[in-house]
């Protein structure tokens, strides 16, 4: 079966760091997507990680982990801008991709 | 940046119309995608598109839809007869090894 798991809500400070977890159960694997979504919107691509390891990009990075079925999104000097869904999605070889249910992250002054 | 264009950005149907929605993707992706997310829930798989046919479909995506490349542009989502549980954003991607990036959805609303 397909299992994507994520917390339903954080909350974290402006200027402060927030992880962001995700662990999923595919059948198959071709690459974890954070994509962030504000109410009302489209989902906005963010990063992409295919190999284990750390991605980093700006403010945002994140990690993989194959083995363990797990991913975590960093983000660093939370703005209050960052308040949003944040959608951890996996793409199984036949390239559509599975969403899990998105962490809503409220940002506080 | 190219994007994946979406019309309308907000479709009032009553139930057991046809309805069409419409999605110009980038233009030098190869597969297309249609997805839904109904109200306070996650992203939804509908179909994937490739070289003119349906690659993929979930189970949400019965006889009641159709997907269509009329042109060498447009990439149109049909429901024949809408359902209220039709009501629903729905999203429109392109790109497979790429990151699959979004259009801004159409807000369906069924009466």
């Amino acid at each position: 079966g397909q299992n994507i798991d994520q917390p339903t809500e954080m909350t974290a400070t402006e200027g402060a760091i927030v992880q962001i977890n995700c662990t999923y159960q595919t059948s198959g694997f071709n690459g974890l997507f954070w994509y962030q979504q504000h109410a009302g919107e489209a989902p906005t691509f963010l990063s992409y990680n295919v190999l284990d390891g750390l991605e980093e990009k700006g403010r945002f990075s994140s990690f993989l982990s194959r083995s363990k079925g797990y991913s975590y999104l960093l983000l660093k000097e939370l703005q209050m801008k960052d308040s949003a869904s944040y959608l951890c999605a996996v793409r199984p070889p036949a390239g559509k991709l599975i969403f899990g249910q998105g962490t809503t992250l409220q940002v506080k002054p | 940046e190219p994007e994946v264009t979406q019309t309308p950005s907000h479709q009032v149907t009553q139930m057991g119309q046809e309805v069409i929605l419409r999605c110009v993707p980038i233009s030098n992706h190869l597969y297309f995608y249609w997805y839904r997310q109904i109200l306070g829930q996650k992203v939804e798989f509908l179909v994937s598109f490739y070289n003119n046919e349906i690659s993929e479909k979930s189970e949400i995506f019965d006889d009641q839809f159709s997907v269509e490349r009329p042109d060498g542009s447009n990439f149109t989502l049909k429901i024949r007869s809408t359902k209220l549980e039709d009501s629903a954003m729905y999203f429109c991607a392109s790109g497979v090894n790429q990151p699959q990036h979004f259009g801004d959805g159409t807000r369906l609303s069924i009466l």
